[in-house]
C-alpha cells in the first residue's frame, strides 16, 4: 500500500463545478504539500500546510492531522485549472517528501 | 531570477552510454533534489544533498552518482544507462527539506 493516496485519480468537471481532491496518507508527517503540474511537465507548488487550512484565490486546502487527510478544493472551476494535482507528504522515515500517483482533472468549457 | 533550470530538456540514450544531467538554482537554497517521474507512479527521489558538500541517496539511487559541485550545482550522473532509466527526470531546490520545493522544468530521457 502507498504511504499517499489520492483520489480520485481521474476527475471531469464542467467549468464553473466546485472541485474536491483528496488526499490521504499513513505516516507521520512534519509537513503537506499540493503541487500543479501542467501538460508540458513544469510543477509548481501551490500549497504547504501543517494544520487548518490555507486559500490562495479559487483554491482552498485542508488538512486533518488526526485524520491524516487533506482535501484541495478549486471553486468555480475553470479550463486552465485542467492539470495534474499532486499531494506530497514530508515525513516517514527519511523525513523527505513522499509523493502521490496524482490525479489527473480535465475541466471542460 | 531563472529559479531552478536544468539541461538538456531532452535527451536519447543507447543503452551503455553515460550522461550528466545539469541542475542549476539562483535561488541560494541550502537543499536540492533529484527526482525521476514514471507513469503511474510518483515522484521518486534519486539522490538528494542537504548542503552543499553533502549527498545523500534517496529511493531509488541504483545506477545514478550525483555531485553537489558548489550551492548553486546539483548534477546527476548516469555511468552506464539502462532502458529502465527512461524517465523524466527534476531537479528541485528547497531552503530545506519541510519548506516549500521549487522545480525545475525537467528532462525527459530515452534509452533505447
Amino acid at each position: 500500500k502507498n504511504e499517499v493516496e489520492q483520489s480520485p485519480q481521474n476527475l471531469t468537471a464542467q467549468e464553473g463545478e466546485f472541485i474536491t481532491i483528496n488526499c490521504s496518507y499513513s505516516v507521520g508527517i512534519s509537513a503537506l504539500h499540493w503541487l500543479q503540474q501542467h501538460p508540458g511537465g513544469g510543477i509548481v507548488s501551490l500549497f504547504m500546510l501543517s494544520s487548518g487550512k490555507k486559500k490562495h484565490g479559487r483554491l482552498i486546502a485542508t488538512i486533518n492531522i488526526q485524520e491524516k487527510h487533506s482535501s484541495l478544493h478549486i471553486t468555480a472551476s475553470h479550463p486552465r485549472d485542467s492539470a495534474v494535482y499532486i499531494c506530497a507528504v514530508v515525513g516517514g522515515a527519511t523525513n523527505k517528501l513522499i509523493f502521490g500517483t496524482g490525479t489527473l482533472l480535465a475541466v471542460q468549457p | 531570477n531563472a529559479g531552478v533550470t536544468q539541461t538538456p530538456k531532452f535527451q536519447v540514450l543507447k543503452t551503455g552510454q553515460s550522461m550528466t544531467l545539469q541542475c542549476a538554482q539562483d535561488m541560494n537554497h541550502n537543499s536540492m533534489y533529484w527526482y525521476r517521474q514514471d507513469p503511474g507512479m510518483g515522484l521518486r527521489l534519486i539522490y538528494y544533498s542537504a548542503s552543499e558538500g553533502t549527498t545523500d541517496k534517496g529511493e531509488v539511487p541504483n545506477g545514478y552518482n550525483v555531485s553537489r559541485l558548489n550551492k548553486r550545482e546539483f548534477s546527476l550522473r548516469l555511468e552506464s544507462a539502462a532502458p529502465s532509466q527512461t524517465s523524466v527526470y527534476f531537479c528541485a531546490a528547497s531552503p530545506t527539506g519541510a519548506y516549500e520545493q521549487y522545480f525545475g522544468p525537467g528532462t525527459r530521457l530515452t534509452v533505447t
